[in-house]
């Protein structure tokens, strides 16, 4: 159990409203990150963070914004939901497994959004 | 090209046997990392086990092994004595420049379904 808790865990909302889902770690992990699972795509990261303030974009960024504030939170927020990004989302940390580095991603349990 | 590529959409295996579900990667940098990851129905993703490039022995753990053939650049996984808990969603992984700092990329395949069968 890497620490991490998503909220909310499930949202339904209206295209064009603006949501933001909240990643919450509690072991100070330096680098966390916000993916999308879609079926037949696998896990597509949109953006991650390797500090506070300091972030970057995935390979899905567009229409999506993150920011971290504080070590322990890493928030998304859609700007304006469309039905493109109905998803689960998933957060992760990285954690040192057997290497020098934190090579490996532990996964929160997942926000299912539904945008209508 | 695919960097991940997982063939086998969904495979059944009798509880108690041995099951081996099919990963291949492609990448030119020498020093990576290869991730295996479960995904049962529930949803949540549970990292299983990890090999690294420049690792001698194959990783085990517990149950879960990783079949590392490095010239043939597959990594599969093989879960021994299935259990009816092991029906699930299998993701393979691979992160480049695995000794390096900083962020490198995780590229995930697509996953193979396993349903064990009592």
């Amino acid at each position: 159990d890497a620490g991490i808790t998503q909220s909310p865990r499930h949202k339904v909302t209206e295209t064009g409203t603006p949501v933001t889902l909240r990643c919450h770690q509690t072991e100070n992990h330096r680098y966390m990150y916000w993916y999308r699972q879609d079926p037949g795509h696998g896990l597509r990261l949109i953006h991650y963070s390797y500090g506070v303030k300091d972030t970057d974009k995935g390979e899905v960024s567009d229409g999506y914004s993150v920011s971290r504030s504080k070590t322990e939170d890493f928030l998304l927020t859609l700007e304006s939901a469309t039905s493109s990004q109905t998803s689960v989302y998933f957060c992760a940390i990285s954690e040192r497994t057997s290497g020098f580095i934190e090579e490996t991603q532990y996964f929160g349990p997942g926000t299912r959004l539904l945008v209508l | 090209a695919q960097k991940i590529t997982q063939t086998q959409p969904g495979m059944f295996v009798q509880e108690k046997e041995a099951v081996t579900l099919d990963c291949t990667y492609d990448t030119s940098d020498p020093s990576y990392g290869l991730f295996w990851y479960k995904q049962p129905s529930s949803g949540e993703m549970i990292f299983l086990i990890y090999q690294g490039s420049y690792d001698q022995q194959n990783a085990t753990e517990g149950r879960y092994s990783l079949n590392f053939q490095k010239a043939r650049k597959s990594a599969n996984l093989v879960i021994s004595a299935s259990q009816l808990g092991d029906s699930a969603m299998y993701f393979c992984a691979m992160r480049e420049g695995v000794y390096s700092g900083g962020y490198q990329k995780v590229t995930f395949g697509t996953g193979t379904k396993l349903q064990v069968i009592p």
